[in-house]
This record gives structure tokens, C-alpha cells and sequence, in this order.
């Protein structure tokens, strides 16, 4: 069975803190990695990776997918208490139509 | 562009009745999808449509019937409620082809009770 897992589920810092989240999975014909903030409502999209060691960045965010080990991390530095929210792992794999499986998220919440 | 939006915003059920829940896409998105999330997990597939006239079941389809007569337009509907489906709904959309991954957009959701 196509399995997303991401750690920890749920993480407390302080503003200014970096930030490390994980995200391992185990699927088979594996096409794409995502990730996704959700904070009160729907999920907004922040990274898609389908290289092995090509980060990808964005400000203060930044995210890279290890295809070998079967994990990918997203990082964020200097954080803010507007980071506060949960991040969405999904995965995508070859099978025709894009099906997302999607982690349980690890709930974010930075303190000021 | 309004995006993907989504009705109602909000509804409490009876154990047994029905509803529809509506979502609407107005970039020409070829591939629509409908999720569940429960409190404190992940989002779970329900079904998925990848053109109109074409729909196919996700994860947790039970309990769960939906149709696709127009790009725009994917209902969900809800037949004979039970407190198991008590849930956030989001519906989402892309424009995917079968061999590449795009973003998935989704709408602002629909909280359901079932009492």
C-alpha cells in the first residue's frame, strides 16, 4: 500500500528558530513529491520536486527530495509567526490520472 | 479568476439525509478531485474526475456518489448521512496530463456535521 509519513506531527518554536520537517514515503512508479501549507482553510501549494538533490527555494523556504532514501525535508529558516500553520506532504505517482496521497501533515506553530 | 469555490461554507446533517455539496472551477481545468480531512490528519481522495463524463473512485468512495457534466462543475453528493462522514471537504483541480505532475488548486472547503 502507497504510504506518505511525515515528522514530527506536530512542532513548537520560537520566532527566529529554524525549522526542519520530514517526509519519507513508500510508493511505487513514483512521479512527483509536493508540499503544502494549510493554515485556517485550503491548502496552498509550495513546492513540487521530482529530482533526486535539486532544492528547491522560495524566500525563506526551501525543500529537496533524496529519490533513494525516500524521503524529502523542508526547511525553514528565520522563522515567523505567519509560518505558523500545518504543512501537507503529498505524493504523486505514475499511474495515469495524478492521484495525491498525502501525509498527516506536522502542525507548525512558531511562538513569538 | 475566481479560482475554485465551493458550497455552502458550513452544514449540519441529520443521521440519514442527503445533500449536495458543489464545487465550481473556471480555469479549464481538465482534472477535478474531492477530499476529506479529518481532525488532525491528512487529506484522503474520495473520487476524481479527469474530464467531463469521466469520474473514478479515490480512497474512500463508500458512502460518497459524484458526476461530471461540465469542465467546470463536479458535485459531491452525500446519500443517507452518517456521523462517520463528520469532515472538512475540499475539492480541488488541475490541468494534468497522464505523465506529468502539476499543482493541485483547492477550494476554501466545506465543514459537515453529522448529528
Amino acid at each position: 500500500e502507497d504510504k506518505v509519513v511525515q515528522s514530527p506531527l506536530s512542532l513548537v518554536v520560537h520566532e527566529g528558530d529554524t525549522v526542519t520537517l520530514n517526509c519519507s514515503y513508500e510508493v511505487t512508479n513514483f512521479r512527483s513529491l509536493l508540499w503544502y501549507k494549510q493554515e485556517k482553510k485550503a491548502p496552498t501549494f509550495l513546492f513540487m520536486l521530482t529530482s533526486s538533490g535539486i532544492e528547491k527555494k522560495s524566500g525563506r523556504l526551501s525543500s529537496i527530495l533524496d529519490k533513494k532514501e525516500l524521503f524529502s525535508i523542508l526547511n525553514i529558516t528565520a522563522t515567523q509567526t505567519g509560518d505558523s500553520a500545518i504543512y501537507l506532504c503529498a505524493v504523486d505517482f505514475i499511474q495515469g490520472a495524478q492521484k495525491l496521497v498525502f501525509g498527516q501533515g506536522t502542525r507548525l506553530t512558531i511562538n513569538p | 479568476n475566481a479560482g475554485v469555490t465551493q458550497t455552502p461554507k458550513f452544514r449540519i446533517l441529520k443521521i440519514g439525509q442527503s445533500m449536495t455539496l458543489q464545487c465550481t472551477q473556471d480555469m479549464n481545468h481538465n482534472y477535478m478531485y474531492w477530499y476529506r480531512q479529518d481532525p488532525g490528519m491528512g487529506l484522503k481522495l474520495i473520487y476524481y474526475s479527469v474530464g467531463a463524463g469521466i469520474t473514478d473512485k479515490g480512497e474512500v468512495p463508500n458512502g460518497y456518489n459524484v458526476s461530471r457534466s461540465t469542465t467546470e462543475d463536479f458535485p459531491l453528493r452525500l446519500e443517507l448521512a452518517a456521523p462517520s462522514q463528520t469532515s472538512v471537504y475540499f475539492c480541488a483541480s488541475t490541468l494534468s496530463g497522464a505523465r506529468s505532475s502539476y499543482e493541485q488548486y483547492f477550494g476554501p472547503g466545506t465543514r459537515l456535521t453529522v448529528t
